[in-house]
């Protein structure tokens, strides 16, 4: 079965301080997609990335980058000059196929980053 | 605004009664899913639409649970007998045909 694991429960750091958030997965699957989800206070989950399997390529939008390493099954995430609207829970995910193509998302517990200013 | 909306936000109930949520896809996506998350932890999968079939469901959702989705547009999620370990946020997404898939604001569930 498909399994995440977010080691970090909680972070904090002081504004402008890079901080990593890190993700290992499990998987049997040669084909899957991992997702990193934003959820502030509000608790609506915020879309922040998908990467299919088959794209090592890291990825840097703005002040956040993402590392993905098939060899050691990690996704990590990496905000950099962070600031006091980056708090939140952040969730790494990863796809698990349903019938007729669908995919169900299963989740890491979660990281709580905490910005202060 | 052409995200999902899901309905009511919050809900408070006393145990053994029923509640229904409602949740509103994007439009065009016609795939939906259902997910539970509790405190301290990341969603759970309860079940998928595609259309108007509910094509999956989890063991997590027990016979006290049934959603629906008439003509392959808004969704349901009822429960029956309300326990006190339904308390959680309720979550819903969307998606087109492939993968992304977008979450609504939740429905909170207090069960007293």
């Amino acid at each position: 079965a498909q399994k995440v694991t977010q080691a970090q429960t909680e972070i904090s750091v002081v504004e402008k301080e890079d901080v990593t958030l890190d993700c290992v997965y499990e998987t049997r699957d040669t084909t899957y997609y991992l997702f990193w989800y934003k959820q502030p206070p509000s608790g609506e989950l915020v879309f922040l990335i998908r990467r299919n399997s088959f794209d090592e390529q890291n990825e840097i939008s703005g002040r956040y980058s993402w590392n993905f390493q098939k060899s050691t099954s990690s996704f990590n995430f990496t905000i950099t000059a962070s600031q006091v609207v980056d708090s939140a829970v952040y969730f790494c995910a990863l796809s698990e196929a349903l019938i007729q193509g669908a995919q169900k998302l299963v989740f890491g517990q979660g990281t709580r980053l905490t910005i202060n200013p | 605004d052409t995200g999902v909306s899901q309905n009511p936000r919050h809900k408070i109930t006393k145990r053994g009664q029923n509640v229904t949520f409602r949740c509103d896809p994007i439009s065009e996506h016609n795939r939906l899913y259902w997910y539970r998350q509790t405190l301290g932890q990341g969603p759970e999968f309860l079940t998928y639409f595609q259309n108007e079939a509910q094509l999956e469901k989890s063991r997590l959702l027990s016979d006290r649970f049934s959603a629906e989705r008439p003509k392959g547009s808004f969704s349901t999620l009822e429960i029956q007998r309300t326990e006190q370990g339904d308390s959680a946020m309720y979550l819903c997404a969307s998606s087109p045909i492939f993968h992304t898939q977008y979450f609504g604001p939740g429905t909170r569930l207090t069960v007293l």
